[in-house]
């Protein structure tokens, strides 16, 4: 069974600069997250999908980030204008359903570096 | 106060002997505790999930839980140089639309 994939691997930008991530879940995973993992810390959850609908973004900011999932499978997570301090690692996890039983799996990532 | 907590190692064992592992939580919660081991330059990987108090084994590895503490560790039995890596303890809090928690991570180093 093919494991969550994510593009692009790595991703070098200017900031103020657009930059967007794609991540296709494993199959038949409803739920999907996107957290951003900064350098020796732990990843951190942005957005979780529920099928189409975001149920959790209220730690995504909002005034660059934006994030959609329109057919229930594939995701896009983009930043427009980037800033320095959004270079980290971005993490794509998708789980069966959301909840307390449910074990969450992660893609390889995307390391983005904004100079 | 963080919401989870992880001694800050570096952790260092020699190889064959057990490696240990620990982790607080904050909210008492919190229901269920997941450990993922993460090498250098790579995405987390789930080894162990555990969801009741107590201890589950699976092949070299330990996973004890112990609510009232507020505490979760992780044991590696006959630790091996490719067990070297980072080891995420995640709580996750909530319901249904509750959220995974991570700790800062402990690194572990196993020398042949």
């Amino acid at each position: 069974e093919a494991g969550v994939v994510q593009s692009p691997r790595y991703k070098i930008i200017e900031k103020k600069q657009p930059v967007a991530f794609w991540c296709n879940p494993i199959s038949g995973h409803n739920t999907l997250y996107w957290y951003r993992q900064n350098l020796g810390q732990g990843p951190e959850l942005l957005i979780r999908y529920e099928n189409e609908e975001a149920v959790d973004d209220s730690q995504l900011p909002k005034d660059r980030f934006s994030a959609e999932r329109l057919k229930g499978v594939d995701s896009t997570l983009k930043i427009q204008p980037a800033e320095l301090g959004d270079s980290a690692v971005y993490l794509c996890a998708s789980s069966l359903r959301g909840g307390i039983s449910y074990e969450q799996y992660f893609g390889p990532g995307t390391r983005l570096t904004v100079t | 106060q963080k919401e989870v907590e992880q001694n800050s190692g570096p952790l260092s064992v020699p190889e064959g002997a057990i490696a240990s592992l620990n982790c607080t939580y904050s909210d008492r919660g919190s229901q269920s505790f997941f450990w993922y081991r993460q090498y250098s330059g790579k995405s987390p990987e789930l080894i162990m999930s555990i969801y009741s108090n107590g201890d589950k084994e699976d092949g070299r590895f330990t996973a004890q839980l112990n609510k009232a503490s507020q505490y979760v560790s992780l044991l590696i039995r006959d630790s091996q140089p490719s067990d070297s890596a980072t080891y995420l303890c995640a709580v996750y809090r909530g319901s249904t639309l509750g959220r995974l928690y991570f700790g800062r991570g402990t690194q572990l180093t196993v020398w042949p």
